[in-house]
């Protein structure tokens, strides 16, 4: 049964690569939710996406970051030309086609670069 | 956009104490959600609250959203319930849940 399902767990990516995160969403939810939580803070929102499209992204930099929700397969936080500043947790939530309604997490995927 | 307060910042307790969280927002809000953040750092959803009383075992919530604050209540303290309690609130449908800083908790044996 899967709850939302991220990976990888870790990652690490020297300073110029680029970062791919994805996530699952929980069966039967088509929501998908993007949050980073920098160490010893909360939780900032990023973008906010249902399939194939995306509702909020006022959250994201307005560089090299971006993300996806395909009609197929997961959906992916993609970070170009990682610097240590992006150095975080990120976190992916999904919920039900029905907009209020509890939030899931996943486990989260801690990036380190280096 | 909203914004979220919490208190304490941190708390420590002996196991079987009761306590209090509370948490403040800014503006009128349709959805507000309580999550744990255990010591491994998954995040659990305790609560989806955006008003009246929910009682989960040793856990309950109360939102008064007309007074924008909302509390989280744990009785009789356990070591497994240490860790971050956020509260998160939207005031739009479609908007992404604005978290607070989070109030840490140590439950000491």
């Amino acid at each position: 049964n899967a709850g939302v399902m991220q990976n990888p767990r870790h990652l690490v990516r020297r300073r110029g690569q680029e970062a791919r995160l994805r996530c699952s969403p929980m069966k039967g939810h088509s929501h998908v939710y993007w949050y980073r939580q920098l160490p010893e803070e909360g939780l900032k929102f990023m973008v906010y996406l249902q399939k194939e499209n995306i509702i909020d992204e006022s959250g994201m930099p307005k560089e090299r970051f971006s993300a996806e929700f395909p009609k197929e397969g997961p959906s992916i936080l993609r970070i170009q030309q990682v610097v240590r500043g992006d150095s975080a947790a990120y976190f992916c939530a999904s919920s039900p086609p029905w907009a209020l309604s509890p939030l899931h997490f996943g486990n989260g995927t801690r990036l380190t670069v280096t | 956009g909203i914004q979220v307060e919490q208190s304490p910042p941190d708390l420590i307790l002996q196991e079987g104490a009761n306590s209090t969280l509370r948490c403040n927002f800014s503006d009128s809000v349709n959805n507000l959600q309580w999550f744990h953040q255990n010591p491994w750092g998954q995040l659990i959803n305790l609560f989806y609250i955006p008003s009246g009383t929910k009682q989960n075992g040793r856990l309950s919530a109360t939102t008064v959203a007309t007074e924008r604050y909302s509390l989280l209540y744990i009785s009789s303290s356990q070591t497994t319930d240490s860790g971050v309690y956020f509260c998160a609130a939207a005031g739009g449908g479609a908007d992404g849940l604005t978290f607070g800083k989070g109030t840490h908790l140590i439950i000491q044996p």
